[in-house]
């Protein structure tokens, strides 16, 4: 079966501007998480969504939202972008249901702001 | 409040050799434990968890609740085993969320 497809893959921003980013999940599974990944911090949680309701959020500033369609595919927002933004996005899927299970990682959307 | 610690940013040995990642975790529940890796040009992806108590690629890892720890095992190293290795807490929770560990990247060599 198909992977988690996240789109785009690289994209150059500048200050200020805002971007969004998509992340199709495996058919199938019902959560998708958001993750940054920076060489400094490593992977940080931004928020989960389940069945279109996020049900988890880290503590990440309110620029950075996200929301999950019927479907399952997952979009993040961030709004007024600081070149602290810089990141590589890892959108994550899983059934969702149970304990904390095994995700599985898309190849990411790397963001440069400039 | 969770936390992961990889207190390795790099580990070298040679081929042959025995291998140890090490990961502290902190947190005041009943704790799921993961190990991740991430080859290079390759996706992240699920090595083991702590609940299945199997080995993946040779690899074992024991989850310590007196200590706390969680440390990744191998008892010899291939160079194929080279990447990135995180290991991540979950809890009990219904959630998806993990909380990871900054990664010890292990280089095996010839």
């Amino acid at each position: 079966k198909a992977g988690v497809t996240q789109t785009p893959r690289y994209l150059i921003k500048t200050r200020g501007q805002q971007v969004t980013l998509s992340c199709s999940p495996i058919s199938g599974h019902r959560s998708v998480s958001w993750y940054q990944q920076t060489p400094g911090q490593g992977l940080q949680f931004l928020f989960e969504y389940f069945s279109e309701t996020q049900r988890n959020k880290g503590n990440f500033p309110g620029r950075f939202s996200g929301r999950q369609f019927s479907n399952s595919r997952s979009e993040m927002n961030v709004s007024t972008l600081e070149l602290g933004d810089s990141a590589l996005y890892l959108c994550a899927s899983s059934l969702g249901s149970g304990q904390a299970g095994e995700l599985f990682f898309g190849e990411g959307s790397r963001l440069t702001v400039l | 409040a969770q936390r992961v610690t990889q207190p390795e940013k790099l580990l070298s040995v040679f081929k042959g050799a025995p291998v140890e990642l090490k990961c502290n975790y902190s947190y005041s529940g009943s704790p799921e434990l993961f190990w991740y890796v991430q080859y290079s040009r390759q996706r992240l992806q699920l090595l083991l968890r702590h609940i299945s108590r199997e080995s993946i690629k040779g690899f074992t890892a024991d989850l310590n609740k007196g200590e706390t720890s969680f440390h990744l095992k191998k008892p010899f190293a291939q160079e194929e085993d080279s990447a990135m290795y995180y290991c991540a807490l979950g809890v009990l929770s219904g959630y998806s969320t993990l909380t990871f560990g900054k990664g010890t990247m292990l280089l095996v060599s010839p």
